[in-house]
């Protein structure tokens, strides 16, 4: 079946350091691809997406591009700050039965110290 | 444009009890779908509902039961509970290009 693997954290960087977090995924045909983000006790927010091969999404800073070559997903930030500080997790929209899904990676935690 | 709601924040219940949670999906949304992500872990799927019909389910057992009404909004129910289902339960609807919007969850302790 479709899954999603990302490199295992904790993340530790300092303030203005650059990020870079991996994501590999395996899936028939052509999914959508997702960075979402979890705060401290919070839900997931949507961070970027794309939809297609060579696709990048983008935004507050944070980039990722969708290399169907490679299977890859790889989240990236010039210049992290502390309130980065969360959880990511990579995802992939699973259709079937009419609707789709999402399948997530296992997530990655950062910490950006000051 | 008010976003994905569910209710209640926080839950504590014991063993072999059951619960229902609340989920409201975005204004324009028709598809429900409910996630378990237990601590540390990614979410999984659990099941969706569309047209007030279970269209899809993930690996759970039958104790995990849900609704959706003419309204759009859905609950999850949980029968004879477990101290595994302890977890943050997390409802999304379905926006474009295949995207799931989701709401801030609800924490469900077993103890």
């Amino acid at each position: 079946g479709n899954s999603v693997t990302q490199m295992e954290g904790p993340v530790t960087l300092s303030e203005e350091a650059f990020l870079t977090i991996n994501c590999t995924y395996t899936a028939t045909g052509y999914p959508s691809l997702f960075w979402y983000v979890q705060y401290p006790g919070e839900g997931l927010q949507l961070l970027l997406k794309a939809t297609k091969a060579d696709d990048k999404g983008s935004n507050k800073g944070f980039e990722a591009t969708y290399r169907k070559e490679t299977t890859s997903f790889h989240l990236e930030k010039g210049s992290v700050q502390v309130s980065d500080s969360a959880v990511y997790f990579c995802a992939l929209s699973d259709r079937g039965a009419g609707g789709f899904k999402t399948i997530f990676g296992a997530g990655t935690r950062l910490f950006v110290k000051a | 444009d008010a976003g994905v709601t569910q209710s209640p924040t926080h839950l504590i219940k014991t063993r072999g009890q059951q619960v229902t949670l609340r989920c409201s999906p975005k204004s324009g949304h028709d598809t429900v779908s409910w996630y378990q992500q237990a601590l540390g872990q990614g979410p999984q799927f659990i099941f969706q509902y569309y047209e007030e019909e279970e269209r899809q389910r993930g690996n759970f057992p039958d104790r995990f039961s849900g609704h959706q009404f003419p309204n759009y909004s859905s609950e999850l129910n949980v029968n004879a509970l477990l101290l595994g289902d302890s977890a943050l339960y997390l409802c999304a609807s379905d926006g474009y290009q295949e995207t799931q919007y989701f709401g801030p969850g609800t924490r469900l302790l077993v103890l």
